[in-house]
């Protein structure tokens, strides 16, 4: 039972390169969002997903895309990186409480570490 | 935009202190909230949680924490630190009325002295 795992755990990208981060779960949660982890700022939302085929903004999305086609899987991608976007991402899952009622606790990945240079 | 507010940045304790974090929050409509904790080189863990019913809540490790509304707090408390309580812990709360969207504080840094 792997629960949320992350790949890869490390990148070191150069200004305008593009990559994709991956997020797995085998929890068969509906929730899935993706985290950035900044000394001094806490977690904040990039986008997440209510569901397959479904994705939302969250608070710092400029500058990332994601998709949803799996249940399983949440891709993050940064089309251009950027030193801005040198962070640690984080993945978590969640199933809703209740049909309607939001999530639950949320089970976090072990982090993806990326620097842009 | 809703927010989640943590004013202590880094806290610094002697062993057996009581602790007391604040969290204040910016949303105005029913919230569930949680407290995570992040040991050095684990996981984001659950602390506890909030959805309804007793304001006063316990979760592991001897934490607690009360959910005042008029105050829009969730503070976290406990009555006497380990050492082991050294970590980062972060206050989460729903942003929507559709309580899926989860934003996080910027956290607070705990060190506890031996």
């Amino acid at each position: 039972n792997a629960g949320v795992t992350q790949t890869p755990k490390f990148r070191v990208l150069k200004t305008g390169q593009s990559m994709t981060l991956l997020c797995a779960q085998d929890m068969n949660h509906e929730y899935m969002y993706w985290y950035r982890q900044d000394p001094g700022m806490g977690l904040r939302l990039i986008h997440y997903s209510v569901g397959e085929g479904t994705t939302a903004k969250g608070e710092v999305p400029d500058g990332y895309n994601v998709s949803r086609l799996k249940k399983q899987n949440f891709l993050l991608g940064l089309e251009s990186a950027a030193p801005s976007q040198t962070s640690v991402y984080f993945c978590a899952s969640s199933y809703p409480r209740r049909k309607g009622m939001g999530a639950n606790v949320l089970t976090f990945g072990a982090g993806s570490r990326l620097t842009v240079l | 935009a809703q927010s989640v507010s943590q004013h202590n940045h880094h806290v610094i304790l002697s062993e057996a202190a009581s602790l007391e974090l604040g969290c204040n929050y910016s949303y105005g409509g029913t919230v569930n909230l949680f407290w995570y904790v992040q040991y050095p080189g684990q996981h984001l863990q659950l602390l506890l949680k909030y959805f309804s019913g007793d304001p006063l809540v316990k979760g592991i490790k001897g934490f607690e924490a009360e959910f005042i509304k008029s105050k829009f707090s969730f503070n976290l408390r406990k009555p006497s630190v380990q050492w082991s309580d050294t970590a980062e812990y972060f206050c989460a709360v729903n942003a929507d009325s559709s309580a899926s969207k989860i934003i996080f504080g910027s956290g607070t840094r705990l060190s506890i002295r031996p």
